[in-house]
């Protein structure tokens, strides 16, 4: 069974960069697909941040690109995610996704992560 | 890129059908058959419940079925269940710029 499992601090303060990896179990990154990074906001809708290839070829909202890296570490079955510059808008539950098709079909899901942006 | 338009809520009785709209433009919805649509329930992460429009996962009860005319995406769900209450999302490929858009999201209430 694929697992996903996101992980990292929980508070951040403004200005500063967010960072979030997501451990993979169940299944070998290296192999295939697509792998994302969805936010919600409190209380809001969902957020396509970005999606990484398992080749390394990386995809960005455009809306966010200048401040995001996402990388993948095939040796520890993991990716990450940095959000540089953060503020208090950019506090959301933090979902990481196994994308089966490219195009935004998301089939196994990490059980999300909250990171509060203040000082 | 905006968010594609759902509407805030709808809600039915047992066993009556709902639509949820999902509305786009041509460089999302209406230019690509890749909408898929996310079951939610509160503090949980989201489920794919269609993709490619229409298409079920394996699981997923053949209750809810997906469609799209033009620059919309619907969901049905028939035959409603308590356990139908939740949040659901669209989401449109958007082309290789925009690449991903989410909907605005629609809460279902089970009367």
């Amino acid at each position: 069974q694929v697992q996903l499992q996101e992980s990292g601090p929980g508070l951040v303060k403004p200005s500063e960069t967010l960072s979030l990896t997501c451990a993979v179990s169940g299944y070998s990154i290296s192999s295939g697909y697509y792998w994302g990074w969805i936010r919600q906001p409190p209380g809001k809708g969902l957020e396509w941040i970005g999606s990484i290839y398992h080749s390394g070829s990386t995809y960005y909202n455009p809306s966010l690109k200048s401040r995001v890296t996402i990388s993948v570490d095939t040796s520890k079955n993991q990716f990450s995610l940095k959000l540089s510059s953060v503020t208090a808008a950019d506090t959301a539950v933090y979902y990481c996704a196994r994308d089966f098709s490219g195009w935004g079909f998301y089939n196994y899901w990490g059980q999300g992560t909250l990171v509060t942006v203040s000082s | 890129q905006s968010a594609l338009t759902q509407p805030r809520s709808v809600s039915g009785s047992p066993g009556q059908s709902v639509t949820i709209s999902c509305t786009g433009t041509s460089s999302d919805v209406g230019g690509y058959n890749y909408v898929s649509w996310y079951q939610q329930h509160p503090g949980k992460a989201p489920k794919l419940m269609i993709y490619d429009v229409s298409k079920r996962p394996s699981g997923v009860p053949d209750r809810f079925s997906g469609s799209k005319s033009g620059n919309t995406a619907s969901l049905t769900i028939s035959g409603l269940q308590a356990e139908d209450e939740a949040d659901y999302y669209c989401c449109s490929y958007a082309g290789s710029y925009t690449f991903e858009v989410f909907g605005t999201g629609t809460k279902v209430t089970v009367l």
